[in-house]
């Protein structure tokens, strides 16, 4: 069984369309949440960090982590064309490692 | 945050040679790591680049096969020796600090023939 474990999709939604992205993970050391955006031919991009459970919102994107079901999501709402990409999470127990653990990714497609 | 730049940006190698990928960044980090991400699979940490010393390796990497430089604090090579059909993948330099979350660059893109 995998760390963190992530459904790779594909997605495909119309333009404005609220997207959810999810992974569930196994370890509960993990105390640091991360979603990525990873473009075609690109690096991940920050999109989304939190610490411990919670919820967090940053302009049309919300993450939260439940850490009693081990279960992380990612909300886009209002999704467009220019959100077509893939998504990673990825989380850490953040000990001086510093090692990320990563999901597969999902790869959205956001139709106009 | 961090602008970090990686060279090449793509390469085509023969079986067997090995090729240095450079991982640059503008400004002091303090943690350097190095992922590799393979055809639909997703990223996997090779090792972390430590200044002055030897970089720590994941499990299932050794230091024969990935060679990996970190001579100060903005700058890290990471080797990809001997190579096989099997490396094939995109080599990432991530930089990042205690309780921060990391920063990538856009990755060099290896083929090997």
């Amino acid at each position: 069984q995998k760390e963190v474990e992530q459904d790779p999709g594909p997605l495909s939604v119309p333009e404005g369309a609220i997207v959810s992205l999810n992974c569930t993970y196994s370890n509960s050391a993990f105390q640091y949440f991360m979603w990525y955006r990873q473009y075609s031919r690109k690096g991940p991009e920050l999109l989304m960090y939190t610490y411990s459970s919670g919820n967090k919102e940053d302009g049309r994107f919300t993450a939260q982590v439940d850490k009693s079901s081990k279960y992380i999501s990612l909300f886009i709402r209002d999704s467009q064309p220019s959100d077509s990409a893939t998504y990673l999470c990825a989380m850490s127990a953040w000990s001086n490692t510093g090692k990320l653990i990563f999901g597969q990714g999902t790869t959205l497609q956001v139709k106009p | 945050s961090a602008v970090i730049s990686q060279k090449p940006s793509r390469d085509i190698c023969q079986r067997g040679t090995s090729l240095t990928i450079q991982c640059q960044v503008d400004s002091q980090v303090t943690m350097m790591f190095w992922y590799r991400q393979q055809p639909g699979q997703s990223l996997t940490l090779i090792a972390t680049a430590n200044q002055g010393s030897e970089a720590t390796y994941e499990s299932g990497f050794v230091i024969d096969k990935f060679p990996i430089s970190r001579p100060n604090l903005t700058f890290s090579t990471l080797t990809v020796s001997n190579m096989s059909p099997e490396d094939s993948s995109i080599y990432l330099c991530s930089v990042g600090a205690s309780n921060q979350p990391q920063h990538f660059g856009d990755g060099t893109r290896l083929s090997i023939l």
